[in-house]
């Protein structure tokens, strides 16, 4: 099945740093959706993208669904110990299957 | 509000034992998916069920079955359990499987998981 490739595989930063990741593929995507699971739990959606280029901001985190629709990026700002856990992307294909990334753990280090 | 409510959280087979994961949503979702997650390998699709009725295969069946009880519930059953189903399991719900302009319906919803292990 197809895996969307996901970077960096994990994350080591101070408290207050800023955190970038991306998501490519090689297959073009309608939507984008970047989630994040905290250690035991199930995947929470953090953001959706529904247009390429399109810019979404929740809270410290700003997602962007990439011009050639292949790729997204999650920034998270002035990072905090409650942003540690796994972040993952998941693309929608044309046929509205759900494709998810490998993750990217992060850990903050107060 | 629950959402997606998973059972049980924990639990420990021998091989070629069987058991049945449980699954319900209360959000009115047509659409519920069973994936496993393993490390390094993300989310994999094993089932899904579009709506009421109906259920096919995702990814990586072999080994598993599910039942659609009703639109509610969604179980997966693992009738002779092997070590390399050793895993966490997450059931998702969304508004619909496909088609449509908002592609929002389309969003999965998460539970907690279940944790097995097979020995």
């Amino acid at each position: 099945g197809q895996q969307l490739n996901q970077s960096p595989q994990s994350m080591f930063i101070q408290e207050g740093e800023d955190v970038s990741m991306n998501c490519t593929s090689s297959s073009i995507f309608n939507t984008w959706l970047w989630y994040k699971q905290d250690p035991g739990e199930g995947p929470v959606l953090l953001i959706a993208l529904y247009k390429a280029g399109e810019l979404t901001s929740n809270g410290r985190l700003t997602a962007q669904f990439g011009i050639t629709r292949k790729d997204s990026f999650l920034n998270i700002s002035a990072s905090i110990p409650s942003d540690v856990g796994i972040y993952f992307c998941a693309g929608v294909h044309t046929g509205n299957q759900f494709y998810f990334g490998t993750g990217t753990s992060l850990t903050v280090i107060p | 509000n629950a959402g997606v409510t998973q059972t049980p959280k924990f639990q420990v087979l021998k091989t070629g034992q069987s058991m049945t994961l449980q699954c319900a949503q209360d959000m009115n979702h047509n659409s519920m998916y069973w994936y496993r997650q393993d490390p390094g390998m993300g989310l994999r699709l094993i089932y899904y069920s579009a709506s009421e009725g109906t259920t096919d295969k995702g990814e990586v069946p072999n080994g598993y079955n599910v039942s659609r009880l009703n639109k509610r519930e969604f179980s997966l059953r693992l009738e002779s359990a092997a070590p390399s189903q050793t895993s966490v399991y997450f059931c998702a719900s969304s508004e619909r499987l496909t088609g449509g302009m908002n592609v929002a319906k389309n969003i999965q919803y998460f539970g907690a998981g279940t944790r097995l292990s097979v020995l």
